[in-house]
């Protein structure tokens, strides 16, 4: 039973940034927000996770907003490779069970 | 660093066939998962062990599946007898306990005719 609420799909432009938004308005001081993606046909990939500071890496930026109802993974210049299911996931600090929902279809358009 | 290995890669069985799945963790991680993904949907935690013991298997339909990590490295998960409702890809995961990051392997795809 995910907790959070992500939109089934989102189209984006090669190039320009894809910012997926994520609701998590049931999320308590001690979860982290996680982001994964899945391409076709592979494993879940890691892509970042906070728990209040906005994160950033080398494959995406995470904005948690002020009262961490709501979360926005920014992938800063989308490419073609990028298209895949994007799954938002809250877990707490002291629990490894990471429960995906249904996830967000991105497909980036040339 | 070498990422989480599974095989097979793909399997097909008929039903009332038993299976085995395959999975080498990242070196050095404690935790190993195995996750059922159903086509269309998340991936479905069925078990995690932490080294060689059972955290949660909770999700593990006990009757037919099974699961071990007898030296606390790789691990076996085994469906007998399958059924047709357990065609799905079956992922492995590992996490150390130092950053408990999850990283998965590609899976194995089971088809059950």
């Amino acid at each position: 039973d995910a907790k959070t609420t992500q939109p089934p799909s989102m189209d984006c432009a090669e190039g320009r940034a894809a910012n997926l938004p994520c609701n998590h308005s049931t999320i308590s001081g001690n979860e982290y927000v996680y982001w994964y993606r899945q391409i076709h046909s592979q494993g879940p990939q890691y892509i970042i996770h906070g728990l209040k500071n906005n994160e950033t890496n080398e494959m995406a930026s995470l904005i948690i907003t002020e009262d961490r109802k709501s979360s926005t993974l920014i992938l800063p210049h989308a490419t073609l490779r990028d298209t895949a299911v994007y799954y938002c996931i809250v877990r707490a600090v002291n629990d490894y069970k990471l429960s995906f929902g249904a996830g967000t279809t991105v497909t980036v358009r040339a | 660093e070498a990422g989480v290995a599974q095989s097979p890669r793909y399997k097909i069985i008929e039903k009332r066939q038993s299976v085995a799945f395959w999975c080498n963790p990242i070196s050095g991680h404690a935790t190993l998962y195995w996750y059922q993904q159903i086509l269309g949907q998340g991936p479905k935690l069925l078990i995690q062990f932490q080294n060689n013991g059972v955290v949660d298997d909770s999700q593990l339909p006990k009757d037919r599946f099974s699961a071990e990590r007898l030296k606390g490295v790789d691990s076996t998960l085994k469906i007998q007898p399958a059924k047709l409702e357990d065609s799905a890809v079956y992922l492995c995961a590992s996490s150390s306990q130092r950053t408990d990051t999850q990283y998965f392997g590609p899976g194995t795809r089971l088809t059950v005719l």
